[in-house]
């Protein structure tokens, strides 16, 4: 079945950039969304349609999409930003989606 | 403001169903994907599948085919997930999720989430 890769984890120093990538083979054809998930809470939706941000999110989360690659963009991270951050998106079909295993973003 | 309210906990022995109910509100029902995802303890977001309320029209993670089957009942604005064969790592937190507009070709997006239901699968 198809699968997307996620690095496990991410560090980065208060203020720095963090990029967290996610592969796939359909990511040409097929649209990626990044969710946020704090402990204990509800996944949360921080871009969609590769770039796109939902109203509320910080203008320093952002993403892009490269080929079979996808990247979610932190610019001058936050203490807050500290979560599992996933990457979503389909088959080649379109039909069946699927997530990243995810990423553990660290705010050294 | 939309709502998502799922049921109770469940404990339940392999073998065994589940049927998780996920009542819908502040939005038409029937106008909106509803998607269910699961979380294993310490792990990732799976996904199991989705359903077109309107419709009652479903699409399966190819994990679960043949054991999981989303349902809807429109009079009371309610999806169901009943996932059957129940086997210790199906122990997991449930969410039913709503997705975009039913009239959008883009059918992936989760804006809005339950807030889980603990299925425990145990001898």
């Amino acid at each position: 079945s198809y699968e997307l890769t996620q690095p496990p984890s991410v560090s980065v120093s208060p203020g720095q950039t963090a990029r967290i990538t996610c592969s796939g083979d359909a990511l040409p054809k097929q649209y990626a969304y990044w969710y946020q998930q704090k402990p204990g809470q509800a996944p949360v939706l921080v871009i969609y349609k590769d770039s796109e941000r939902p109203s509320g999110i910080p203008e320093r989360f952002s993403g892009s999409s490269s080929g079979t690659t996808v990247t979610l963009t932190i610019s001058g991270v936050q203490a807050e930003d500290e979560a599992d951050y996933y990457c979503q998106s389909a088959d080649s079909s379109g039909t069946r989606g699927v997530f990243g295993g995810g990423t553990k973003l660290t705010v050294l | 403001q939309v709502q998502l309210v799922q049921s109770g906990a469940e404990v339940k022995k392999p073998g065994a169903s589940v049927k998780v109910s996920c009542k819908a509100s502040g939005y038409t029902f029937t106008g909106y994907y509803m998607h269910w995802v699961r979380q294993a303890p310490g792990q990732g977001l799976e996904w199991m599948g989705r359903i077109n309320p309107n419709s009652g029209g479903t699409n399966y993670a190819q994990k679960f085919q043949g054991r999981v089957t989303m349902t809807r009942d429109t009079s009371i604005s309610t999806a169901y997930m009943e996932l059957s064969r129940l086997r210790s790592d199906d122990t997991a937190v449930y969410y039913c999720a709503r997705g975009p507009q039913l009239r959008f070709l883009e059918w992936l997006q989760i804006d809005y989430w339950g807030q889980g239901t603990l299925v425990t699968v145990s001898s």
